[in-house]
C-alpha cells in the first residue's frame, strides 16, 4: 500500500515556465488536498477536492489550477511560475468528511523558481 | 475567520522531561482535533486525535481537550531527542459551518529536546 505518492520530489523552474505536480493515492480516499508550506510557516491550502469531478479553492489558489478526473489522481498545475511560488508542496488525502478523518500526506515536492 | 493558534516556540526541554504543547481555536462548535508531528524536511504525520472533553493517552503522548475553554494540548512524557520536531495542531470545523471539508491548521510549535 503506497499511500499518497507525489512526483517529482525536487524541481527547479525558471520564471514563466509551467509544470504539473503529480499526486496519486491508492487508499480510495474521496478527499484530496494541495498545501504549500513556506519555511517556518504553517500549511496553506491551495485547492481541494471532495471527489472525482469536484474541486474548490482554498486560501491561496492564485497561480494554480487543479483537476480531479479520477478518485486516485489530483494533479496541481502551475502556470507562469513566479518566485513567490517557491515552496514545499504537499498533497494529502482523507477518507471522508466524517468525524474521525485524518489526513495522509505525500512526501512533498520542493519547488524553486529562479 | 476561523483560527487555530499555537506558540511558535521554540520550546526547549531536557531529555526525560514533560513537554507541554498548547493550541487554542476560535470556532466553538469544532468537534475534531488532531496533533501532527513534522520532522524537518518531512511531511506531517498524525500522532493523536481527540474528539471528547478530557484526556486521551497513547503511549508517551496525552492529548487533552477542553471545549468550554477552546483549547487542546499535547503532553509528551519522558521526552526524547527523537521527539524534536514541529507539532501542528489541526481542527475540523463543525458540520453546520458550511465548509467543514478541510482542516484549519495552526502554524506549529517547534520542540527541541536536549540530551
Amino acid at each position: 500500500n503506497a499511500g499518497v505518492t507525489q512526483t517529482p520530489k525536487f524541481r527547479i523552474l525558471k520564471i514563466g515556465q509551467s509544470m504539473t505536480l503529480q499526486c496519486a493515492q491508492d487508499m480510495n480516499h474521496n478527499y484530496m488536498y494541495w498545501y504549500r508550506q513556506d519555511p517556518g510557516m504553517g500549511l496553506k491550502l491551495i485547492y481541494y477536492s471532495v471527489g472525482a469531478g469536484i474541486t474548490d479553492k482554498g486560501e491561496v489558489p492564485n497561480g494554480y489550477n487543479v483537476s480531479r478526473s479520477t478518485t486516485e489522481d489530483f494533479p496541481l498545475r502551475l502556470e507562469l511560475a513566479a518566485p513567490s511560488q517557491t515552496s514545499v508542496y504537499f498533497c494529502a488525502s482523507s477518507l471522508t468528511g466524517a468525524l474521525d478523518t485524518e489526513a495522509f500526506f505525500g512526501q512533498g515536492t520542493r519547488l524553486t523558481v529562479v | 475567520q476561523k483560527e487555530v493558534e499555537q506558540n511558535s516556540g521554540p520550546l526547549s526541554v531536557p531529555e526525560g522531561a514533560i513537554a507541554s504543547l498548547n493550541c487554542t481555536y476560535s470556532d466553538r462548535g469544532s468537534q475534531s482535533f488532531f496533533w501532527y508531528r513534522q520532522y524537518s524536511g518531512k511531511s506531517p504525520e498524525l500522532i493523536m486525535s481527540i474528539y471528547s472533553n478530557g484526556d486521551k493517552e497513547d503511549g508517551r503522548f496525552t492529548a487533552q481537550l477542553n471545549k468550554a475553554s477552546q483549547y487542546v494540548s499535547l503532553l509528551i512524557r519522558d521526552s526524547q531527542p527523537s521527539d524534536s520536531a514541529t507539532y501542528l495542531c489541526a481542527v475540523k470545523p463543525p458540520l453546520f459551518a458550511g465548509n467543514n471539508r478541510k482542516l484549519i491548521w495552526g502554524l506549529g510549535t517547534s520542540l527541541a529536546v536536549n540530551p
